[in-house]
């Protein structure tokens, strides 16, 4: 699976839209992008994922760029329960791969 | 629809003790995947298991460390004599071989937090 560089933390104001950029420059063309989040010690929950297309849902978007070396989620309208860990993914679609978790983007929303 | 169960949430064992962790998957959900969090640090892979198979347990410790997930009933992680250094949140994740939409999405739970004394 390709590798993917997130930058450490970021801070957003409450209200405003969140962009967490994601580069994955070794994608390869099967390889889906996917977005987790860790909210404190929680659970990780599943956010969004695309292949080539931006996609959409009532949580997030996900732009992906032409070529597909780089990503972006975007949270509309973030709230202070949105500061959470956000990991971004690569990842063959393929029976018998497991997901390979790398440090993230802290995202501090901020009052 | 429940979600991935795991239980116990909380865990306290002394040295040398077993631990058993267990994860329900989601109903319709044939694969189960563990993960460890040591305090302050990222989600470890461990073990990737689907019923009665073991598929990928490239990050599973050599020693101590087994896993389980048999035709019925829960997946289990088992810790056998546990050590300080085994305190971490453990957490289970489930997904459906999902063809029609192409992939293939976790579900994890809310974990289960080994403190050993």
């Amino acid at each position: 699976d390709a590798k993917t560089t997130q930058p450490p933390s970021m801070d957003c104001a409450e209200g405003r839209a969140a962009n967490l950029p994601c580069n994955h420059s070794t994608i390869s063309g099967n390889e889906y992008v996917y977005w987790y989040r860790q909210i404190h010690s929680q659970g990780p929950q599943y956010i969004i994922h695309g292949l080539k297309n931006n996609e959409t849902n009532e949580m997030a978007s996900l732009i992906i760029t032409e070529d597909r070396k780089s990503s972006t989620l975007i949270l509309p309208h973030a709230t202070l329960r949105d500061t959470a860990v956000y990991y971004c993914i690569v990842r063959v679609d393929n029976y018998g791969q497991n997901f390979v978790f790398g440090p993230g983007t802290r995202l501090s929303v901020l009052p | 629809n429940a979600g991935v169960m795991q239980n116990p949430r909380h865990l306290v064992r002394r040295r040398g003790q077993e631990a058993r962790l267990r994860c329900s998957p989601m109903k319709g959900h044939s694969h189960v995947y563990w993960y460890r969090q040591l305090p302050e640090e990222g989600l470890k892979f461990m073990v990737y298991l689907q019923k009665e198979n073991i598929i990928d347990e490239s990050g599973m410790p050599k020693e101590r460390f087994s896993a389980e997930f048999p035709k019925e009933g829960p997946s289990i992680l088992r810790i056998q004599q546990v050590v300080r250094g085994d305190s971490a949140a453990y957490f289970c994740a489930s997904s459906p071989w999902d063809r029609s939409s192409g992939a293939n999405v976790l579900t994890f739970g809310a974990g289960s937090r080994l403190t050993v004394l």
